[in-house]
């Protein structure tokens, strides 16, 4: 089945890192995603990960995957006021044709 | 520079009236999608395009109808079925199936 789950908010000091889970269900996924969101805008793809890596670093962006539990993490080092958005995670399923599945959302605040 | 644009930005409907959400994009990219955001969930898809003059369902495309007569430009009428067509659309396109999704600035439709 198709789940992506992600908790509501997180509260984050300026120059702290941040942590964002998420857990999916469906083992058959090829990518998984990490979406920006601010408000009134679009979606801003931050980093993604194919399903066969267990990591992926990208400047302050450091995503952890872990397939035996279907956890998936996007860590923000030294996070900054204009990190404040919702973040989304999204998986992409094979045998749906690669549809993107997206969590609810996780909106982050950080706080000076 | 290459991206995508939705207009209008904000679109009001009156009851029974159809109304059409603009899509262009200048990435060269064969496939185009269509999601709907309410408040405090995640995206789910309407419609999406492969490729030109071919397109599928997604999971919530009661009262939505799409056209895709070239490449640059998946236009979404929301029709008179839709009784609750209020929420925030979603354009985005991608290389293909597979490959990561970008998404244009939205548009926010409300009923008068």
């Amino acid at each position: 089945g198709e789940d992506v789950e992600q908790s509501l908010f997180l509260s984050v000091r300026e120059g702290d890192s941040s942590v964002i889970n998420c857990t999916y269900t469906d083992s058959s996924s090829t990518y998984l995603y990490w979406y920006k969101q601010e408000p009134g805008a679009g979606l801003q793809l931050l980093t993604y990960i194919f399903s066969n890596m267990d990591m992926k670093q990208d400047q302050r962006l450091t995503v952890l995957l872990n397939k035996k539990d279907k956890h998936l993490s996007l860590r923000i080092a030294d996070t900054q006021t204009g990190d404040s958005a919702i973040y989304f995670c999204a998986e992409s399923i094979r045998t749906a044709g690669n549809k993107l599945t997206f969590g609810g959302g996780t909106r982050v605040l950080v706080k000076p | 520079d290459g991206g995508i644009t939705q207009s209008p930005k904000y679109l009001f409907r009156k009851e029974g009236q159809n109304v059409t959400l603009s899509c262009e994009q200048n990435l060269n990219h064969d496939a185009m999608y269509w999601y709907r955001q309410d408040p405090g969930q995640g995206l789910r898809l309407i419609y999406y395009s492969q490729i030109v003059n071919d397109f599928q369902k997604g999971d919530i495309a009661e009262g939505y109808s799409v056209s895709r007569e070239k490449k640059e430009s998946f236009p979404l009428t929301v029709t008179s079925a839709q009784k609750n067509p209020t929420a925030f659309y979603l354009c985005a396109s991608s290389q293909a199936l597979d490959q990561p999704q970008h998404f244009g600035d939205g548009t926010r439709l409300s009923i008068l």
